[in-house]
């Protein structure tokens, strides 16, 4: 079955700590990749996504993402975390279905400590 | 803000009654998806509606339904409810054309089931 796996649960971070979060996917056609971002109080947004093109895609507030097609990853980075980085994590695919059909990951809750 | 606006905000009901959510589709966008998102786990697709019609299905019963106004907000129906269906309830909307990918989600409806 298509399924979008996130390897972490949660993640605590000191401020200024690199940031990688794994994102796996089972599928083996051409698909459409996203990170969406759900801060604490607010609703799901988009912080990046790839369709084609250059595989290191950056997005907002200094994250990026990059598409390993060899190893159906998707792993979002940032180089220094801050404390207002604190969220959950979605990692979401589209695999050939209708636009709106995303398959999510489970989620990864970042907790930064100032 | 998404301008993604859905209601009631929660809900409590009993096994085997009936619930009805509603979300309002952000200005200049023609397509709704509803997402079904259990504790701890990540959102899980239900159905897309373009032009009101169903334009894509998750796997869930077809006690599930939903609707599509002219004005395209739109309406989830769930029929004999279950336990497990205890959930929050998030709605998406997006424009078919240019299709950028990006979901602007409502902040959802949590649904208690008891």
């Amino acid at each position: 079955a298509q399924s979008v796996s996130q390897h972490n649960h949660h993640v605590i971070l000191s401020e200024a700590a690199s940031l990688e979060l794994g994102c796996n996917y089972s599928y083996g056609g051409t698909v459409n990749l996203f990170w969406y971002v759900q801060y604490p109080g607010q609703h799901l947004q988009l912080l990046l996504k790839y369709f084609s093109g250059d595989p290191l895609v950056k997005g907002i507030k200094g994250f990026e993402a990059e598409f390993i097609k060899s190893k159906f990853s998707f792993n979002l980075r940032k180089p220094s975390v801050q404390w207002s980085d604190t969220a959950e994590y979605f990692c979401a695919v589209n695999m050939g279905g209708s636009q709106g059909n995303l398959i999510f990951g489970k989620g990864t809750k970042l907790s930064v400590k100032p | 803000e998404t301008g993604v606006t859905q209601s009631p905000t929660h809900l409590i009901k009993t096994r085997g009654q009936q619930v009805t959510l509603r979300c309002s589709s952000q200005s200049g966008h023609n397509t709704v998806s509803w997402y079904q998102q259990a504790l701890g786990q990540g959102p899980q697709f239900i159905f897309q509606y373009y032009r009101e019609e169903e334009n894509g299905r998750g796997n869930f019963p077809p006690r599930f339904s939903g609707l599509q106004f002219p004005n395209y907000s739109s309406e989830l129906n769930v029929n004999a409810l279950e336990l497990d269906d205890s959930a929050l309830y998030l709605c998406a909307s997006s424009q078919k054309s240019p299709n950028t990918g990006e979901l602007f989600f409502g902040e959802g409806s949590r649904l208690t089931v008891l």
